[in-house]
């Protein structure tokens, strides 16, 4: 499958810790994305990467996450002292050009 | 800002149409899409248009682009039960960096 892959799919934590989520893009694809998908709801930007450079960040992106793409190749999307509002899925996408494609998601629940 | 608005539920019998709406406030978006939503799952990108185009289509569905109005359609030829899922109309606000989202319609497919 070359698809974009997230990991874990799924993540339950306490609140206050910290949890790192992993995004492989499709191979080639310059461009990554994170977003944040709430129940009943569209997903909604948090940041994008062109190679590893991070060129923009939603105000949705505290203090408490930070995201890299060390070579521009996979990313990671750090969350610090969890709170439970942070309890969403969490979706990558990457993309070449036009048409960005989605991985599964990971879920994260803080309890 | 920029906003997306869809309706929340459509409800149709198996074989006939179904016409998804979608409004956004954006001039500059270049890219309108479609994706598609099951339980549990990342987005499946269907269908996109460019926002010089009126109409795509591709297979079972037909992208309608009203630019004056703003507004966007996705119509399914010959609905299945397979098509039961949430479908989400986004856009491009004219960059690669990011998509808006609407809240998604949910399709219920019935025999």
């Amino acid at each position: 499958d070359t698809g974009v892959s997230q990991n874990p799919r799924h993540k339950i934590t306490k609140r206050g810790q910290n949890v790192t989520f992993r995004c492989d893009p499709i191979s080639e694809h310059n461009r990554l994305y994170w977003y944040r998908q709430t129940l009943g709801q569209g997903p909604e930007f948090l940041t994008y990467f062109q190679n590893e450079a991070q060129l923009e960040k939603s105000r949705l992106l505290s203090d408490r996450f930070s995201a890299e793409r060390p070579k521009g190749s996979f990313s990671t999307l750090e969350i610090q002292r969890t709170e439970q509002g942070d309890s969403a899925m969490y979706l990558c996408a990457s993309s070449l050009a036009d048409e960005q494609y989605f991985g599964p998601g990971t879920r994260l629940t803080v309890t | 800002g920029e906003d997306v608005e869809q309706s929340l539920f459509l409800s149709v019998r198996e074989g006939d149409s179904s016409v998804i709406n979608c409004t956004y406030t954006d001039s500059s978006s270049t890219y309108l899409y479609w994706y598609k939503q099951e339980p549990g799952a990342g987005l499946q990108l269907l269908t996109y248009i460019f926002s010089n185009m009126d109409m795509k289509q591709d297979q079972r569905l037909t992208v309608l682009l009203n630019k004056k109005d703003k507004h966007l359609s996705l119509r399914i030829a010959d609905t299945q039960t397979g098509d039961s899922a949430i479908y989400f109309c986004a856009d491009d606000a004219g960059g690669y960096n990011k998509l808006i989202f609407g809240a998604g319609t949910r399709l219920a497919v019935h025999p």
